[in-house]
């Protein structure tokens, strides 16, 4: 199992840009997010998704789109990027809301936004 | 959402123990996780207490009182290796099969020989 992916690993952007951050997970896992990390503010949820074609929005979500039409991908769409949306993302998954369900990370994607 | 406070940093000697805190506030508590992070990779998963007590694995132990809405993990026998961050996180279940996890800004633990 490869576990969690992303892609890319580096990325910059001007202004306005758009661009989809890739997340893959091979373990058939139906729950699966994203977040957003900025020094001094911990993990911030911008959205989950419980399942293929259900998707919903977390602490973050503007600025920020998802669909999730299969059980494996959930991309991650900025439309216009911004120099606020400079941070490192990283999109992990679990297999429910179960007792002693743990979320796996994949490596984080860095972006900067100029 | 959730208040999550723990520490910022902490500093201690190889072969030492070190306790980092974690307070939260939460409506629908649904367990609490510890991760560790090192500089520049992902989170991995230490432990997870749902019910009051300690829970112990090896060097790491991490404890929990709903009532209190406190948790703390003890790392002990310290090692350089166990120089990283370390983040508190409450899970939120809203309903059935739909949960948020949320977490604290983490706590940065350096251990010095």
């Amino acid at each position: 199992n490869a576990g969690v992916t992303q892609t890319p690993k580096f990325q910059v952007l001007k202004t306005g840009q758009s661009m989809t951050l890739q997340c893959a997970q091979d373990m058939n896992h139906e729950y699966m997010s994203w977040y957003r990390q900025d020094p001094g503010m911990g993990l911030r949820l911008i959205h989950y998704s419980v399942g293929a074609g259900i998707t919903d929005q977390g602490e973050v979500p503007n600025g920020y789109n998802v669909s999730r039409s299969t059980t494996e991908d959930f991309p991650l769409r900025l439309l216009s990027a911004a120099p606020s949306q400079t941070s490192v993302y990283f999109c992990a998954s679990s297999v429910s809301g179960g007792y002693q369900e743990t979320q796996y990370f994949g490596p984080g994607t860095r972006l900067l936004v100029l | 959402g959730q208040n999550i406070d723990q520490p910022t940093e902490m500093t201690a000697t190889e072969g030492a123990i070190v306790q980092i805190n974690c307070t939260y506030q939460t409506s629908g508590f649904n367990g609490l996780f510890w991760y560790q992070q090192h500089a520049g990779e992902a989170p991995t998963f230490l432990s997870y207490n749902v019910l009051d007590g300690l829970e112990e694995k090896g060097r790491f132990s991490s404890f929990l009182s709903r009532s209190k809405g406190y948790s703390y993990l003890l790392l002990k026998e310290l090692q350089m290796k166990d120089s990283a961050s370390y983040l508190c996180a409450v899970r939120d279940l809203l309903r059935s099969n739909d949960y948020k996890l949320s977490f604290g800004a983490g706590t940065t633990v350096t251990v010095r020989a």
